[in-house]
């Protein structure tokens, strides 16, 4: 099956600082990439996701990679808020089922 | 209000007891499925739906049922509960078309296995 790797763990950034959290997966019959934002005690929300056929998408202060050929994409959050600060999940979709990254906790310092 | 919701919210229960866990969503999504979720471990998928009376297995699915008899609801069933799934559950629910679509997250379901 799929296997996504995500890193950093943690990654703590200075407001208003960039941050970039990077996934790789192996199975490249995967062709659905969303990323997930969980705060603490809350539910998985989606943030923003990326379709195989797309090699990048933004939406405001977020944007998203994706480089099909080495199997990775990654997380561009610009301009961070202490309101980012949470646990940020990538996933790929194979065929019908999702795979998800052991997740990112962000920290933005004021 | 468009939402998936999932009862109960928190369960202790023993070793061997049966218990269910229901969710349901009122967004008519063709797609249904349920993710557990542990500690360095992310969100892993237990058993997914593609409509009703069609279920599949996730990557993690011993120890769990499912079934899918009506399109709002997709109740997760343990048999015979043990220590090891003592986690916390999210039923996900979402439109399935041509192409992929946004998955919404119940509220979750903390469950305790004695």
């Amino acid at each position: 099956g799929e296997n996504v790797e995500q890193h950093p763990s943690t990654l703590s950034v200075q407001e208003g600082d960039s941050a970039v959290i990077k996934c790789t997966y192996s199975d490249s019959a995967s062709n659905y990439f969303p990323w997930y934002k969980q705060e603490l005690g809350k539910r998985p929300q989606l943030i923003i996701d990326i379709r195989s056929n797309v090699g990048e998408k933004k939406d405001q202060r977020i944007a998203v990679t994706l480089n099909k050929t080495a199997k990775h994409f990654s997380l561009h959050i610009t301009e961070t808020q202490p309101e980012d600060s949470a646990v940020y999940f990538c996933a790929a979709c194979s065929g019908n089922q999702f795979y998800f990254g052991t997740g990112t906790s962000l920290t933005v310092i004021p | 209000e468009a939402q998936v919701t999932q009862n109960p919210r928190y369960l202790i229960t023993v070793t061997g007891k049966k218990l269910t866990v229901t969710c349901s969503q009122n967004m008519n999504h063709e797609y249904m499925s349920w993710y557990r979720q542990d500690p360095g471990l992310g969100l892993r998928q237990i058993y997914y739906s593609m409509n009703v009376e069609v279920t599949d297995k996730g990557d993690v699915p011993e120890g769990y049922k499912v079934s899918r008899k009506e399109k709002r609801n997709f109740p997760l069933i343990l048999e015979s509960p043990s220590p090891n799934q003592t986690s916390l559950y999210f039923c996900a629910s979402s439109l399935w078309g041509s192409s992929y679509n946004e998955q919404f997250f119940g509220p979750g379901t903390r469950l305790t296995v004695l």
